[in-house]
Protein backbone atom coordinates (compact mmCIF):
# COMPACT_ATOMS: atom_id res chain seq x y z
CA UNK A 1 0.00 0.00 0.00
CA UNK A 2 1.43 3.21 -0.91
CA UNK A 3 1.73 6.03 1.31
CA UNK A 4 2.16 9.32 1.02
CA UNK A 5 2.59 11.16 4.62
CA UNK A 6 2.39 14.67 5.15
CA UNK A 7 4.52 16.25 8.21
CA UNK A 8 1.50 18.34 9.36
CA UNK A 9 -2.22 17.74 9.28
CA UNK A 10 -2.41 21.29 10.60
CA UNK A 11 -0.55 24.36 11.21
CA UNK A 12 -0.36 28.05 12.37
CA UNK A 13 2.32 30.53 11.57
CA UNK A 14 2.76 34.10 11.42
CA UNK A 15 2.93 36.41 8.65
CA UNK A 16 6.97 37.13 7.81
CA UNK A 17 7.96 33.27 9.12
CA UNK A 18 9.55 30.85 7.29
CA UNK A 19 7.60 27.50 6.78
CA UNK A 20 8.42 24.38 6.10
CA UNK A 21 5.98 21.50 5.08
CA UNK A 22 7.77 17.96 4.55
CA UNK A 23 6.01 15.22 2.55
CA UNK A 24 7.57 11.75 2.14
CA UNK A 25 6.64 8.61 0.10
CA UNK A 26 7.64 5.38 0.96
CA UNK A 27 7.21 2.98 -2.96
CA UNK A 28 10.17 4.77 -4.52
CA UNK A 29 8.53 6.90 -7.01
CA UNK A 30 10.17 9.39 -9.06
CA UNK A 31 7.74 12.07 -9.75
CA UNK A 32 6.65 14.30 -6.70
CA UNK A 33 4.40 17.37 -6.63
CA UNK A 34 2.96 19.67 -4.36
CA UNK A 35 -0.37 21.48 -5.32
CA UNK A 36 -2.83 24.09 -3.50
CA UNK A 37 -6.46 23.38 -2.86
CA UNK A 38 -8.75 26.56 -2.66
CA UNK A 39 -12.55 26.32 -2.77
CA UNK A 40 -13.63 27.08 -6.30
CA UNK A 41 -10.19 26.94 -7.57
CA UNK A 42 -9.77 23.18 -7.74
CA UNK A 43 -6.26 21.62 -7.23
CA UNK A 44 -3.43 23.83 -9.22
CA UNK A 45 0.15 22.96 -9.01
CA UNK A 46 2.58 25.15 -7.05
CA UNK A 47 6.11 22.68 -7.95
CA UNK A 48 7.14 19.32 -8.71
CA UNK A 49 10.04 17.07 -9.14
CA UNK A 50 11.07 14.19 -11.38
CA UNK A 51 14.12 13.46 -9.72
CA UNK A 52 16.49 13.84 -6.73
CA UNK A 53 17.46 17.66 -6.81
CA UNK A 54 15.86 18.27 -9.53
CA UNK A 55 12.49 21.04 -9.60
CA UNK A 56 10.73 22.54 -11.80
CA UNK A 57 8.15 25.12 -11.36
CA UNK A 58 4.32 24.56 -12.39
CA UNK A 59 1.45 27.46 -12.09
CA UNK A 60 1.78 28.57 -9.25
CA UNK A 61 4.75 28.91 -7.70
CA UNK A 62 5.69 32.72 -6.52
CA UNK A 63 6.48 32.96 -2.64
CA UNK A 64 7.43 29.42 -2.55
CA UNK A 65 10.38 26.95 -3.26
CA UNK A 66 11.03 23.38 -2.76
CA UNK A 67 13.81 21.04 -2.12
CA UNK A 68 14.24 17.21 -3.20
CA UNK A 69 17.30 16.17 -0.88
CA UNK A 70 16.54 12.58 -0.76
CA UNK A 71 14.03 11.03 -3.63
CA UNK A 72 11.49 9.80 -0.68
CA UNK A 73 11.35 13.48 0.25
CA UNK A 74 10.17 16.51 -1.08
CA UNK A 75 9.68 20.09 0.93
CA UNK A 76 7.52 22.96 0.13
CA UNK A 77 9.11 26.32 1.77
CA UNK A 78 7.27 29.61 2.47
CA UNK A 79 10.20 31.96 2.00
CA UNK A 80 7.75 34.56 4.44
CA UNK A 81 4.85 33.12 4.79
CA UNK A 82 1.55 35.61 3.72
CA UNK A 83 -2.05 35.66 4.83
CA UNK A 84 -2.94 34.76 1.33
CA UNK A 85 -0.95 31.62 1.50
CA UNK A 86 -3.30 30.56 3.76
CA UNK A 87 -4.75 27.15 2.15
CA UNK A 88 -4.78 23.44 2.10
CA UNK A 89 -1.70 21.93 0.68
CA UNK A 90 -1.20 18.73 -0.85
CA UNK A 91 1.48 16.36 -1.77
CA UNK A 92 1.41 13.43 -4.48
CA UNK A 93 3.75 11.00 -5.76
CA UNK A 94 3.97 8.94 -8.87
CA UNK A 95 5.69 6.68 -11.41
CA UNK A 96 5.48 7.19 -14.90
CA UNK A 97 1.86 7.89 -15.79
CA UNK A 98 -0.52 5.93 -13.90
CA UNK A 99 -2.03 6.96 -9.99
CA UNK A 100 -1.39 10.13 -8.49
CA UNK A 101 -1.16 9.27 -4.54
CA UNK A 102 -1.47 12.22 -2.27
CA UNK A 103 -1.07 12.93 1.45
CA UNK A 104 -3.70 13.77 4.16
CA UNK A 105 -3.31 17.38 3.24
CA UNK A 106 -2.15 20.41 5.63
CA UNK A 107 -3.95 22.87 6.20
CA UNK A 108 -2.37 26.09 6.47
CA UNK A 109 -3.26 29.28 8.54
CA UNK A 110 -1.17 32.48 8.42
CA UNK A 111 -2.46 34.75 10.85
CA UNK B 1 0.15 24.56 -21.55
CA UNK B 2 -2.65 22.55 -20.50
CA UNK B 3 -6.11 24.00 -19.85
CA UNK B 4 -8.62 21.59 -18.21
CA UNK B 5 -12.35 23.04 -17.60
CA UNK B 6 -15.15 21.08 -15.61
CA UNK B 7 -18.62 21.27 -15.37
CA UNK B 8 -20.97 21.92 -13.66
CA UNK B 9 -19.18 23.27 -9.74
CA UNK B 10 -21.97 21.70 -8.12
CA UNK B 11 -24.67 18.82 -8.71
CA UNK B 12 -27.40 17.43 -6.93
CA UNK B 13 -29.64 14.48 -7.85
CA UNK B 14 -31.74 12.40 -5.63
CA UNK B 15 -30.87 8.63 -5.14
CA UNK B 16 -30.97 6.37 -7.74
CA UNK B 17 -30.11 8.55 -10.23
CA UNK B 18 -27.65 9.15 -12.70
CA UNK B 19 -25.02 11.68 -12.39
CA UNK B 20 -22.75 13.33 -15.12
CA UNK B 21 -19.66 15.23 -14.79
CA UNK B 22 -17.98 16.54 -18.25
CA UNK B 23 -14.45 18.10 -18.88
CA UNK B 24 -12.74 19.82 -21.64
CA UNK B 25 -8.90 19.87 -22.47
CA UNK B 26 -7.14 21.89 -24.62
CA UNK B 27 -3.87 20.57 -25.48
CA UNK B 28 -4.25 17.68 -28.21
CA UNK B 29 -1.09 15.99 -26.50
CA UNK B 30 -2.72 15.23 -23.52
CA UNK B 31 -3.68 11.60 -23.10
CA UNK B 32 -4.17 9.98 -19.75
CA UNK B 33 -7.43 11.38 -18.16
CA UNK B 34 -8.13 10.44 -14.59
CA UNK B 35 -10.65 11.09 -12.16
CA UNK B 36 -10.70 11.52 -8.88
CA UNK B 37 -13.00 11.68 -5.76
CA UNK B 38 -12.09 13.72 -2.87
CA UNK B 39 -14.78 12.68 0.21
CA UNK B 40 -14.85 15.68 3.18
CA UNK B 41 -12.26 15.48 4.72
CA UNK B 42 -10.10 13.18 3.04
CA UNK B 43 -7.01 12.58 0.30
CA UNK B 44 -8.11 12.90 -3.23
CA UNK B 45 -8.55 9.22 -4.04
CA UNK B 46 -8.36 7.57 -8.09
CA UNK B 47 -11.89 6.20 -9.09
CA UNK B 48 -11.28 5.36 -12.81
CA UNK B 49 -8.95 6.64 -15.72
CA UNK B 50 -9.14 6.36 -19.57
CA UNK B 51 -5.84 6.89 -21.84
CA UNK B 52 -6.59 8.36 -25.48
CA UNK B 53 -6.42 4.96 -26.95
CA UNK B 54 -9.98 4.15 -25.43
CA UNK B 55 -13.16 5.33 -25.86
CA UNK B 56 -15.01 4.13 -22.65
CA UNK B 57 -14.31 2.51 -19.63
CA UNK B 58 -16.57 1.22 -17.11
CA UNK B 59 -16.04 -0.08 -13.82
CA UNK B 60 -18.80 -1.13 -11.96
CA UNK B 61 -21.58 1.98 -11.49
CA UNK B 62 -18.89 4.10 -12.81
CA UNK B 63 -17.74 5.05 -16.51
CA UNK B 64 -15.49 7.50 -18.43
CA UNK B 65 -16.35 8.38 -22.04
CA UNK B 66 -13.55 10.29 -23.92
CA UNK B 67 -13.84 12.30 -27.27
CA UNK B 68 -10.31 12.82 -28.78
CA UNK B 69 -11.94 15.28 -31.48
CA UNK B 70 -13.60 17.45 -29.70
CA UNK B 71 -11.57 17.19 -26.41
CA UNK B 72 -13.38 16.39 -24.13
CA UNK B 73 -14.26 13.31 -21.01
CA UNK B 74 -17.03 12.92 -18.62
CA UNK B 75 -17.27 10.50 -15.67
CA UNK B 76 -21.00 8.68 -15.67
CA UNK B 77 -22.41 7.53 -12.05
CA UNK B 78 -25.30 5.72 -12.72
CA UNK B 79 -27.68 4.27 -9.70
CA UNK B 80 -26.14 6.65 -6.99
CA UNK B 81 -25.70 6.33 -3.41
CA UNK B 82 -25.00 8.68 -0.70
CA UNK B 83 -21.78 7.76 -0.59
CA UNK B 84 -20.81 9.08 -3.59
CA UNK B 85 -21.42 12.50 -2.12
CA UNK B 86 -18.18 13.95 -2.54
CA UNK B 87 -16.07 16.50 -4.47
CA UNK B 88 -14.89 14.99 -7.82
CA UNK B 89 -11.78 16.37 -9.61
CA UNK B 90 -10.79 15.47 -13.43
CA UNK B 91 -7.32 15.80 -14.84
CA UNK B 92 -5.41 15.42 -17.85
CA UNK B 93 -1.72 14.76 -18.64
CA UNK B 94 0.34 13.53 -21.70
CA UNK B 95 2.73 10.91 -22.44
CA UNK B 96 5.45 11.50 -20.20
CA UNK B 97 5.86 10.78 -16.52
CA UNK B 98 7.47 13.52 -16.22
CA UNK B 99 4.70 15.62 -16.94
CA UNK B 100 2.24 16.40 -14.08
CA UNK B 101 -1.81 16.34 -13.48
CA UNK B 102 -3.62 19.40 -14.87
CA UNK B 103 -6.79 19.48 -12.72
CA UNK B 104 -10.03 20.94 -12.88
CA UNK B 105 -11.55 22.78 -10.86
CA UNK B 106 -14.22 19.66 -9.16
CA UNK B 107 -17.78 19.47 -8.84
CA UNK B 108 -18.89 18.87 -5.77
CA UNK B 109 -22.04 15.90 -5.97
CA UNK B 110 -24.69 15.85 -3.27
CA UNK B 111 -26.59 12.50 -3.51
CA UNK B 112 -29.87 13.51 -1.67
CA UNK B 113 -31.57 10.46 -0.27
Amino acid sequence: DVKVTQSSRYLVKRTGEKVFLECVQDMDHENMFWYRQDPGLGLRLIYFSYDVKMKEKGDIPEGYSVSREKKERFSLILESASTNQTSMYLCASTEGRVEAFFGQGTRLTVV
Amino acid sequence: GENVEQHPSTLSVQEGDSAVIKCTYSDSASNYFPWYKQELGKRPQLIIDIRSNVGEKKDQRIAVTLNKTAKHFSLHITETQPEDSAVYFCAASKNSGNTPLVFGKGTRLSVIA
